[in-house]
């Protein structure tokens, strides 16, 4: 699976947009771009995924730049319970292969 | 309320003693997981389940045992031979097992600490 480079935190104002970049510029044509959130001690939560086209969901947005080197998780209205640990996973999409979390990002959103 | 259980959400235990994870899901899904996660750490896995009665060793499947004889369960033992078992353990399952149908997004329950003492 392709590597991603994420800014180690990000700060956010309450209400505000979330804008969270991700670069993966070894990614192949067949790997999918997958964003999931953790928030201290609890389980990873799945927020969205794409391939090529931009996605929308009732929790985010996913962009994937036309080449397909980086995108940005854009939550449109942050709020407190937003601040966790982000993780950006470019993965080719099939049974059994795990996920590999790397640093991620950590947002804070502040009142 | 569909999803997936993993119990305890705590556990504690002497060195030397085997232990027992639960995780359930009622969503149907095909593949389950475990994974093991340390301070700081990212995920890694330590076995996998596509179908009933059959599961595949992950990275770090030493010292740890599994059983697949529900889909709804794929209960994880740590056993003495684990060398380091105090972690953040998770399941995780997903709609596509071996059959190939359905997607692969991986949801995750809400995690076990084991603490051994």
């Amino acid at each position: 699976d392709a590597k991603t480079t994420q800014p180690t935190s990000m700060d956010c104002a309450e209400g505000r947009a979330a804008n969270l970049p991700c670069n993966h510029s070894t990614i192949s044509g067949n790997e999918y771009v997958y964003w999931y959130r953790q928030i201290h001690s609890q389980g990873p939560q799945y927020i969205i995924h794409g391939l090529k086209n931009n996605e929308t969901n009732e929790m985010a947005s996913l962009i994937i730049t036309e080449d397909r080197k980086s995108s940005t998780l854009i939550l449109p209205h942050a709020t407190l319970r937003d601040t966790a640990v982000y993780y950006c996973i470019v993965r080719v999409e099939k049974a059994g292969n795990m996920l590999t979390f790397g640093g991620g990002t950590r947002l804070m959103v502040k009142p | 309320d569909g999803g997936i259980t993993q119990s305890p959400k705590y556990l504690f235990r002497k060195e030397g003693q085997n232990v027992t994870l639960s995780c359930e899901q009622n969503l149907n899904h095909d593949a389950m997981y475990w994974y093991r996660q340390d301070p700081g750490q990212g995920l890694r896995l330590i076995y996998y389940s596509q179908i009933v009665n059959d599961f595949q060793k992950g990275d770090i499947a030493e010292g740890y045992s599994v059983s697949r004889e529900k889909k709804e369960s794929f209960p994880l033992t740590v056993t003495s031979a684990q060398k380091n078992p105090t972690a953040f353990y998770l399941c995780a399952s997903s709609m596509r097992g071996s059959f190939g149908f359905g997607t692969d997004t991986q949801y995750f329950g809400p995690g076990t600490r084991l603490t051994v003492l």
